[in-house]
């Protein structure tokens, strides 16, 4: 496609519900970012994949958030038991080989636990 | 200490303005800065990137890095009532495929 694609790009949830949120990278694009945005926040990383090497999960926040990506291309970030302050917005982020400098983002998904 | 601190705002100027947004860091190893624009309800959009210290001018903007105080800086000549964004500094050690270390992000307002 044209760019990231992410969906939804608003969900609702009660609070204890899971959620699954996916991405759809530029395709051709070998590496995949997923960043956190809270209110009055900066981007905060959770997990990167690259191509076929282990993923790095550094930054998820607990082992409530979980992350996959299938054949190399589509990702879901899934979380689990969803508290009120997982309430952000989810911004994934795809890399091509050949694009020296920063990421291109998605719109993003707006989280809201109630 | 967070490892990149930025201004929040809100930054409000008149049209036409010359506009200086501004980060500070902490780790001395980040060589590779960056500056993204985020409209509301949008992803950041990469906008000026630099290596290691200097300038780069691009159109009406232009992006500093002063290793040796680490600070950096953008600005922005004649801005329009379309630069009101929120405008993100972020930086990483190693070029490739590193994970970037964001700032919290300046919003600015220009008023026609």
């Amino acid at each position: 496609g044209a760019g990231v694609s992410q969906s939804p790009s608003n969900k609702v949830t009660e609070k204890g519900k899971d959620v699954e949120l996916r991405c759809d990278p530029i395709s051709g694009h070998t590496a995949l970012y997923w960043y956190r945005q809270s209110l009055g926040q900066g981007l905060e990383f959770l997990i990167y994949f690259q191509g076929n090497s282990a993923p790095d999960k550094s930054g998820l926040p607990s082992d409530r958030f979980s992350a996959e990506r299938t054949g190399g291309s589509v990702s879901t970030l899934t979380i689990q038991r969803t508290q009120q302050e997982d309430s952000a917005v989810y911004l994934c982020a795809s890399k091509s080989p050949n694009e020296g400098w920063g990421y291109t983002f998605g719109s993003g998904t707006r989280l809201t636990v109630v | 200490q967070k490892e990149v601190e930025q201004d929040p705002g809100p930054l409000s100027v008149p049209e036409g303005a010359i506009v200086s947004l501004n980060c500070t860091y902490s780790n001395s190893a980040f060589q590779y800065f960056m500056w993204y624009r985020q409209y509301s309800r949008k992803g950041p959009e990469l906008l000026m990137y630099t290596y290691s210290s200097g300038n780069k001018e691009d159109g009406r903007f232009t992006a500093q890095v002063d290793k040796s105080s680490k600070y950096i800086s953008l600005f922005i000549r004649d801005s329009q009532p379309s630069d009101s964004a929120t405008y993100l500094c972020a930086m990483s050690a190693e070029s490739g495929y590193s994970t970037l270390t964001f700032g919290k992000g300046t919003m600015l307002l220009v008023s026609p």
